[in-house]
């Protein structure tokens, strides 16, 4: 049992240059999450999917677009890096009903 | 909007002092929940508390949820290196899956 991958776990790009970060979780949750990190800033939410096939924006959507390919798995993509979307993102999965949210390990992307 | 504040950002203590942590909102809420990131790691859920003036402990951990559903904290009694870390608290809006974090107080103990 798995629970939420990522991948990948480190990455640098160009600036201009696009990529999709995955995240797949195994425990038939149907939310996820994608969130950044950055010092002083905590954890902000960019999307989230209640459901397959849903997306909604969260606090700092701009820059990013999100796929709920199916039940297992929620893609982040850049289109377009900027500097300042060097960050670290988590994705995170939970159940229905409000509960306990399940974090992946991060990927700690750097745009140069 | 929907943030939750949380105080202090960070907290330096001596092995063996007390601490806590606040997380306060300007509208109820329906639940609240508390989540520890060690250094390098990625956050880890604690706890989950839902009634007015709950209060719910985890060993050294003591979690209380103000009468109103408008704060909550986190204390530890008698820090120790391990507890070490980041300690956010998070908030659902009843009827949404949309979950928002604080920004989290940093937690460094002196051994």
């Amino acid at each position: 049992n798995a629970g939420v991958t990522q991948t990948p776990k480190f990455q640098v790009l160009k600036t201009g240059q696009s990529m999709t970060l995955q995240c797949a979780q195994d425990m038939n949750h149907n939310s996820m999450y994608w969130y950044r990190q950055d010092p002083g800033m905590g954890l902000r939410l960019i999307y989230y999917s209640a459901s397959e096939g849903t997306t909604d924006k969260g606090e700092v959507p701009n820059g990013y677009n999100v796929s709920r390919l199916n039940k297992r798995e929620f893609s982040l993509r850049l289109e377009s890096a900027a500097p300042s979307q060097t960050s670290v993102y988590f994705c995170a999965s939970r159940g229905r009903g409000n509960t306990e949210a399940f974090f992946g390990q991060g990927t700690r992307l750097t745009v140069v | 909007g929907q943030q939750v504040m949380q105080i202090p950002q960070y907290q330096h203590v001596q092995e063996g002092e007390d601490f806590t942590t606040y997380c306060n909102s300007s509208t109820t809420l329906s639940n609240i929940q508390w989540y520890k990131q060690r250094p390098g790691g990625h956050p880890v859920f604690l706890i989950q508390l839902v009634k007015s003036g709950e209060v719910k402990k985890q060993k050294r951990l003591t979690f209380q949820f103000g009468e109103a559903k408008k704060n909550s904290s986190l204390h530890i009694t008698a820090t120790q290196t391990t507890d070490v870390g980041t300690y956010f608290c998070a908030r659902s809006k009843g009827g949404s899956e949309k979950l928002v974090f604080g920004k989290g107080t940093k937690l460094t103990v002196n051994p």
